[in-house]
C-alpha cells in the first residue's frame, strides 16, 4: 500500500456520460497530480494541485476538469466521455510542490468507456 | 520542453543474465530522474533516484542506473534478471531548477524467460 487512495478501481460507462474519479494523497503530501495512462499515448499529465490551488495543466481535454478539497483529496471529473477516454486514470501525491524526489501513485481507476 | 525517450518497446532476457533498460533525456540545466516500475494491474512503484553526486545510484530489487550527462543517460540495470523482474519500466525526468512536473517516457517492457 502506497499511501496514496483511488477510487473506485473500475469503472464502466457510457459515451456522453460524466464521472468522478477520486484521490486522496499521502498524509502530509500537499501535491497531488494526475496522469492518463493510455496504450498509445503511454503517461499524459493531466494537472497538478498543490494545497488546494491549480499548479499546472497538461494534455488535459476541457471536457476535464479537477479540483482539490480543504482535507486535500482531490478528484478529477471527466465529462461527455468518449470512447477514447477508456484509460487508466492514475493520482500521484509528493510532500513538496515540486516533486523533486519523486512522486507516491495510487493503484488508478480503470476507465471503460463503452 | 524536457523529453524522456526509452527507445525499445521490449527487452528480452534470460533469468540470471544481466539486464538494460534504455533512457535517454532532454531537460533545461540538471536533470532529476527516476525510474518507475509498473506490475500488472498495479500504480507505477519507485525503484530509484538521481538528484546529484554519485553517477552510479542504487535502488530497490538489486536495480541500479547510471547518470551519463555527456550522453544524457540514465540506463537501469542489473547483474541477474529475475523472473519476477517482468513488469513495465519508466523513466522519468524533471529539471532541476523551475518548476515542472515530472514527464514520463513511453515506458519499456521487460520479459525474463525462465
Amino acid at each position: 500500500d502506497s499511501g496514496v487512495t483511488q477510487t473506485p478501481k473500475h469503472l464502466i460507462t457510457a459515451t456522453g456520460q460524466r464521472v468522478t474519479l477520486r484521490c486522496s494523497p499521502r498524509s502530509g503530501d500537499l501535491s497531488v497530480y494526475w496522469y492518463q495512462q493510455s496504450l498509445d499515448q503511454g503517461l499524459q499529465f493531466l494537472i497538478h494541485y498543490y494545497n488546494g490551488e491549480e499548479r499546472a495543466k497538461g494534455n488535459i481535454l476541457e471536457r476535464f476538469s479537477a479540483q482539490q478539497f480543504p482535507d486535500l483529496h482531490s478528484e478529477l471529473n471527466l465529462s461527455s466521455l468518449e470512447l477514447g477516454d477508456s484509460a487508466l486514470y492514475f493520482c500521484a501525491s509528493s510532500v513538496v510542490i515540486t516533486g523533486a524526489y519523486g512522486y507516491t501513485f495510487g493503484s488508478g481507476t480503470r476507465l471503460t468507456v463503452v | 520542453a524536457q523529453s524522456v525517450a526509452q527507445p525499445e518497446d521490449q527487452v528480452n532476457v534470460a533469468e540470471g543474465n544481466p539486464l538494460t533498460v534504455k533512457c535517454t533525456y532532454s531537460v533545461s540545466g540538471n536533470p532529476y530522474l527516476f525510474w518507475y516500475v509498473q506490475y500488472p494491474n498495479r500504480g507505477l512503484q519507485f525503484l530509484l533516484k538521481y538528484i546529484t553526486g554519485d553517477n552510479l545510484v542504487k535502488g530497490s530489487y538489486g536495480f541500479e542506473a547510471e547518470f551519463n550527462k555527456s550522453q544524457t543517460s540514465f540506463h537501469l540495470k542489473k547483474p541477474s534478471a529475475l523472473v519476477s523482474d517482468s513488469a513495465l519500466y519508466f523513466c522519468a525526468v524533471r529539471g532541476v531548477s523551475g518548476y515542472s512536473t515530472l514527464t514520463f517516457g513511453k515506458g519499456t517492457m521487460l520479459l525474463v524467460s525462465p
